[in-house]
């Protein structure tokens, strides 16, 4: 089975900090994709990344940076937090073409992060 | 740009009844749609997927969408859910024209099964 795991469950920060989310798939995939998840809003494209050293905006890039040095790793990261960047942070992986032709997304159990 | 409405943000069922969770998005031309299920404290995973052909679709856990290209919809359906059918469901979709096919995602209907 794929297998996308994030490094931190829950996460609690102060504004201004720097955050980083990591983000590890085992399956060799070679697109990798950071979403952020906010009740009735659905998933929204941050960034993406179709291979090493490259990487996408999506739908709502402002405010985040991205980083993908191995095939397998691709980190997000807020250069400094703010309290509206409170959310669920998904990373996901698929196998081939943009989002995967077939669509398949494969997903990690999710960030929540806090910024008080 | 592609947008997609799930029309319930949340829906209450009784255990052994049917239910529909409806999706409708934007655009008329071709399409891929999806729904994906999350279910709590975890990430999403892929119910079922429509890429062209019959427009029933079966996915995982007896689920099952029709795809209606004049209603722009893509219902998911379900003839007797169970307990264990509580979690949040997302309807996607992506542009068949659009090179990256890249998925836009509604806002989420969540399942609530009472006993």
């Amino acid at each position: 089975d794929v297998k996308v795991t994030q490094s931190s469950r829950y996460l609690v920060k102060r504004t201004g900090e720097k955050v980083f989310l990591e983000c590890v798939q085992d399956m060799d995939h070679e697109n990798m994709f950071w979403y952020r998840q906010d009740p009735g809003l659905g998933l929204r494209l941050i960034y993406f990344s179709y291979d090493v050293k490259m990487k996408e905006k999506g739908d709502i890039p402002e405010g985040y940076s991205v980083s993908r040095e191995k095939k397998e790793r691709f980190s997000l990261i807020l250069e400094s937090a703010s309290t509206n960047q409170t959310s669920m942070y998904l990373c996901a992986s698929s196998l081939i073409g943009g989002q995967g032709i077939a669509g398949e997304l494969f997903f990690g159990e999710g960030s929540r992060l806090t910024v008080l | 740009a592609q947008s997609v409405t799930q029309l319930d943000s949340q829906v209450p069922v009784f255990e052994e009844a049917p239910v529909e969770l409806r999706c409708n998005y934007s655009s008329s031309v071709s399409v891929y749609l999806f729904w994906y299920v999350q279910y709590p404290n975890q990430g999403l995973q892929l119910l079922l997927k429509y890429l062209s052909g019959s427009t029933l679709v079966k996915g995982i856990n007896g689920f099952e969408a029709e795809f209606n290209k004049s209603q722009t919809s893509f219902h998911l359906r379900k003839p007797s859910v169970h307990i264990s059918d509580t979690a949040e469901y997302f309807c996607a979709v992506s542009d068949r024209n659009n090179a990256g096919n890249m998925l836009t995602f509604g806002g989420g209907t969540r399942l609530m099964v009472k006993p």
